[in-house]
């Protein structure tokens, strides 16, 4: 299991507004990262910093963050945004990168 | 534009040794750390280690310790990741990446190659 706890499952209605919600102890030291896959495809980098968009990623994608909860939210979600999202941060030691075990959205 | 492409499919038999590659291209290869991750089917995803390139400084998930080597050519821009005896467990699909800034060993992870999907099969 991974140190960073993620719901399995998430649904939207198109156009509506979700939270995914990423938990553990190293959230309080490390930023967290969000990264989006569709089926078949290699993860994109959704967020960085918390807070950061990379270049040519909607802004309807947001992240935040609170004691041990790191969230991304999309506010309007849209049909291509149906994918696995997986929150990255440290392990608890600090001494190496983690993912979360992973989202799936589905946007009704 | 920056790029990591990797090696094709392997299917391999239990006991087999296997190299695969990731090549970068469009910016400095010597300069940015290449990370690999697992991604067993249906499961999510696992950071197994890193190297840097420029002087070959290579770091494990403990998880992968003395399973896997990492290794990096750096004249051909080339990092590698390889087994000396495969396992049916080692079935996945195994991704590099590189850290979006440079000289920098952790995530984020900005550009990832396309995967390599690995099954070991009898």
């Amino acid at each position: 299991s991974s140190e960073l706890t993620q719901d399995p499952a998430v649904s939207v209605a198109l156009g509506q507004t979700v939270r995914i919600t990423c938990q553990g102890d190293s959230l309080r030291n490390y930023y967290a990262s969000w990264y989006q896959q569709r089926p078949g495809q290699a993860p994109v980098l959704v967020i960085y910093d918390k807070t950061t968009r990379p270049s040519g990623i909607p802004d309807r994608f947001s992240g935040s963050s609170s004691g041990h909860t790191a969230s991304l939210t999309i506010t309007g979600a849209q049909a291509e945004d149906e994918a696995d999202y997986y929150c990255n941060s440290r392990d608890i030691t600090g001494n190496q990168p983690v993912f979360g075990g992973g989202t799936k959205l589905t946007v009704l | 534009e920056v790029q990591l492409v990797q090696s094709g499919a392997e299917v391999k038999e239990p006991g087999e040794s296997l190299k695969i590659s990731c090549e970068g291209s469009g910016y400095n290869f010597n300069i940015y750390w290449i990370a690999w991750v697992r991604q067993m089917p249906g499961k999510g995803l696992e950071w197994m280690g890193i190297i840097y390139p420029g002087d070959s400084d290579t770091r494990y998930s403990p998880s992968f310790q003395g399973r896997v080597t990492i290794s990096a050519d750096k004249s051909t821009s080339t990092a590698y990741l390889q087994w000396s005896s495969l396992q049916a467990s080692d079935t996945a699909m195994y991704y590099c990446a590189r850290p979006l800034w440079e000289n920098y060993a952790d995530y984020p992870f900005d550009h990832w190659g396309q995967g390599t999907l690995v099954t070991v099969s009898s």
